[in-house]
């Protein structure tokens, strides 16, 4: 079954002190694998997508990384307007533009 | 702001009852996409239509429907409501190359509370 797990669900971290949010995933063929945040009350919003693994993406203070089985967003000197919860997703082989496999989220909170 | 407006922003109803929520696309966009956002099962993909066609169907309940009108404004039809459907519900649009990339334009929803 495909499947996209986010770790950890919540993430706290303090202005500037650096870290990384985990995407593991499970999918018949990857067709790509996404980025989104999510502020409170909001849609999710585009950052990045990876094709293949080795492949990074940058934009501002995160940095998108592709492996075979995972992927990581890397936050560097994190400041509060980057608190928001970033979701992970996945197309598969065969599946629809669009038609995206979503992780549960991580929360990432940071605190001046 | 994404482009993408949907209506209501808020509903409230009771069980058995039926709603519509309503997607307006980003300007130019032919697809339409309808996703259900719950604390439990996360961001779950429902239905998209393309130019007014169904193009691809996800985990979507028989008693949920949709359609995409000449305009291209789509219409998510909810009926017989039970607590579970109590949720986010999204849509989402993409251009030409937009689903190829990954980049969904999402609206800022329709929350969904059946009492």
């Amino acid at each position: 079954e495909d499947q996209v797990t986010q770790s950890p669900e919540a993430l706290r971290l303090q202005e500037g002190e650096s870290s990384s949010l985990n995407c593991s995933y499970t999918v018949s063929g990857l067709r790509g694998l996404f980025w989104y945040r999510q502020d409170p009350g909001k849609g999710p919003e585009f950052l990045f997508t990876l094709y293949s693994a080795g492949e990074e993406k940058e934009k501002e203070r995160l940095k998108a990384t592709l492996t075979k089985k995972e992927s990581f967003l890397h936050i560097t000197a994190p400041k509060p307007e980057d608190s928001a919860t970033y979701l992970c997703a996945v197309r598969r082989d065969g599946g629809s533009q669009g038609n995206l496999i979503f992780g549960k989220g991580t929360k990432l909170s940071v605190k001046p | 702001d994404s482009g993408v407006t949907q209506t209501p922003k808020h509903l409230i109803t009771a069980t058995g009852q039926r709603v519509t929520l309503r997607c307006s696309p980003r300007s130019g966009d032919l697809s339409v996409y309808w996703y259900q956002q719950s604390l439990d099962q996360g961001l779950q993909f429902l239905i998209q239509y393309y130019n007014g066609e169904e193009r691809a169907k996800g985990n979507i309940l028989e008693r949920f429907s949709a359609q995409q009108f000449p305009d291209l404004h789509s219409e998510l039809n909810l009926s017989s409501l039970e607590l579970g459907d109590s949720a986010l519900y999204f849509c989402a649009s993409t251009g030409i190359t937009g689903g190829t990339t990954g980049e969904l334009f999402f609206g800022e929803g329709s929350r969904l509370t059946v009492l």
